[in-house]
């Protein structure tokens, strides 16, 4: 059984500033991690795709995520935030890569002027 | 990137009546579809896998009589959501897969019963 534990349901952070959205899994199997961008009334966009290959993984928009198997963390980050950035963030673990996705409970990233 | 239409991407029923939400890739061919929902502020629930050709597999708590899916084609895959009642009201999301790389979300389509 696989799952996903998001920290944090809202986030707030200043225009310009780090951002840092929390993710951990839980895998029987080498895990594939993902992180994925809502917008309201949208579908979701894929930022970033862990498959076991390199641990650190850059996407769009700036964002990278680092996976970190004894930690079991797969933490979205971004040097500096932007106006557009805010939106729902949802991290998700699939078992294989059968994109069959366990998502977590997302965080609502806003962004201060 | 891949390109996956969901159709509509809002609807409003009747209580009793049935809903079909489309699911198509249109620039790819996808061996596998997933089904969502969305309960308001919550994640996303996977509600069923389909295979084309096959019949869908539910997740454990999902009513197959009500949410029928039908996969026909490697490009196409339907949700049809049948006597719908207000607790059927959500944000139901498809995604599709090549079985190669990722797989591509639609739009999603915002159900509304009254």
């Amino acid at each position: 059984a696989q799952s996903v534990t998001q920290l944090g349901s809202h986030v707030s952070v200043s225009e310009g500033a780090l951002v840092l959205l929390r993710c951990n899994y839980s895998s029987s199997v080498p895990p594939y991690l993902f992180w994925y961008v809502q917008y309201p009334n949208q579908g979701l966009q894929l930022l970033l795709k862990y498959t076991s290959a390199a641990t650190l993984v850059k996407g769009i928009n700036g964002f990278e995520a680092e996976f970190k198997k004894s930690e079991t963390s797969f933490h979205l980050t971004k040097p500096s935030a932007h106006m557009s950035d805010a939106a729902e963030y949802f991290c998700a673990v699939s078992e294989g890569g059968n994109e069959k996705l366990t998502f977590g409970t997302g965080t609502r990233l806003t962004i201060i002027p | 990137g891949a390109v996956v239409s969901q159709h509509p991407s809002r609807v409003i029923c009747k209580s009793g009546t049935s809903v079909k939400i489309e699911c198509r890739s249109l620039d790819f061919q996808a061996t596998t579809m997933f089904w969502y929902r969305q309960f308001p502020k919550q994640s996303l629930m996977l509600m069923a896998t389909s295979n084309e050709g096959s019949k869908a597999t539910y997740e454990q708590g999902v009513e197959k009589d009500k949410f029928l899916i039908n996969h026909a084609s490697l490009t196409l895959s339907t949700l049809t959501v049948t006597s719908a009642h207000p607790e059927d009201s959500s944000f139901y999301i498809c995604s599709a897969y090549t079985g190669v790389t990722e797989a591509f979300f639609g739009q999603g389509t915002r159900l509304t019963v009254v």
